[in-house]
């Protein structure tokens, strides 16, 4: 079946330490997408892909990076540089801009 | 700048009952989608609108469009307690290509 996978499910940070998020999906999308969600709140961006090898920033890039050099997979790393990285982090995919994103299942990050 | 905004937040219901959820956006926009999410999953699209005058049903969820007024509204008809749920809608800018602006979601819990 087709669908995104994240690994993770659950990810611990120590302080100072870079971690990476991984985002796989076998929908043969164009698009993918990196999204935060704090408790009780919406999704904010956090970076998106339209194509290969490339990639903008979404409202809340500060901390956070990523590289899309295969049409599968879109990675993301939050870096020692983003102070409050507990979130569930939501990894999405859609063909064209106008059809609905498809989520993957997620990854919650804390910190030691 | 689009800003969606969604209410109630929090919602809770007996079975049976009808009631609705509204989410307006602030700026024109042209694709408005609607998800569920239950507590601690992924996220699951319910319904896409794209013109005014829009109207989707699934079951008992109906979602209709009225660009003019710049409102969307999810009804629940004779609710029941699986579609308890977190409901989001989110909204496409004119000018923002893939990026999606989220409203914070309405935490529906529909009582037995």
């Amino acid at each position: 079946d087709g669908g995104i996978t994240q690994s993770p499910k659950y990810l611990f940070r120590k302080e100072g330490q870079n971690v990476t998020l991984s985002c796989e999906q076998n929908l043969n999308h164009d698009a993918m997408y990196w999204y935060r969600q704090d408790p009780g709140q919406g999704l904010r961006l956090i970076y998106y892909s339209q194509i290969v090898n490339d990639f903008q920033k979404g409202d809340i890039a500060e901390g956070y990076s990523v590289s899309r050099e295969k049409k599968e997979s879109f990675p993301l790393t939050v870096t020692s540089a983003q102070k409050n990285p507990t979130a569930f982090y939501l990894c999405a995919s859609s063909i064209v801009q106008i059809q609905p994103q498809h989520f993957g299942d997620g990854t919650r990050l804390s910190i030691l | 700048e689009l800003k969606v905004e969604q209410n109630p937040l929090f919602l809770s219901m007996q079975e049976g009952k009808n009631y609705t959820i509204y989410c307006n956006y602030s700026t024109t926009s042209d694709r408005l989608y609607w998800y569920r999410q239950d507590p601690g999953k992924s996220l699951e699209s319910l319904f896409v609108l794209l013109s005014n005058g829009a109207v989707k049903q699934e079951g008992r969820l109906m979602a209709s469009l009225d660009t003019k007024a710049r409102l969307s509204t999810l009804h629940i008809t004779a609710a029941v307690h699986d579609l308890s749920a977190t409901y989001f809608c989110a909204v496409g800018g004119m000018d923002s290509n893939y990026q999606l602006i989220w409203g914070a979601g309405t935490k529906l819990i529909i009582k037995p």
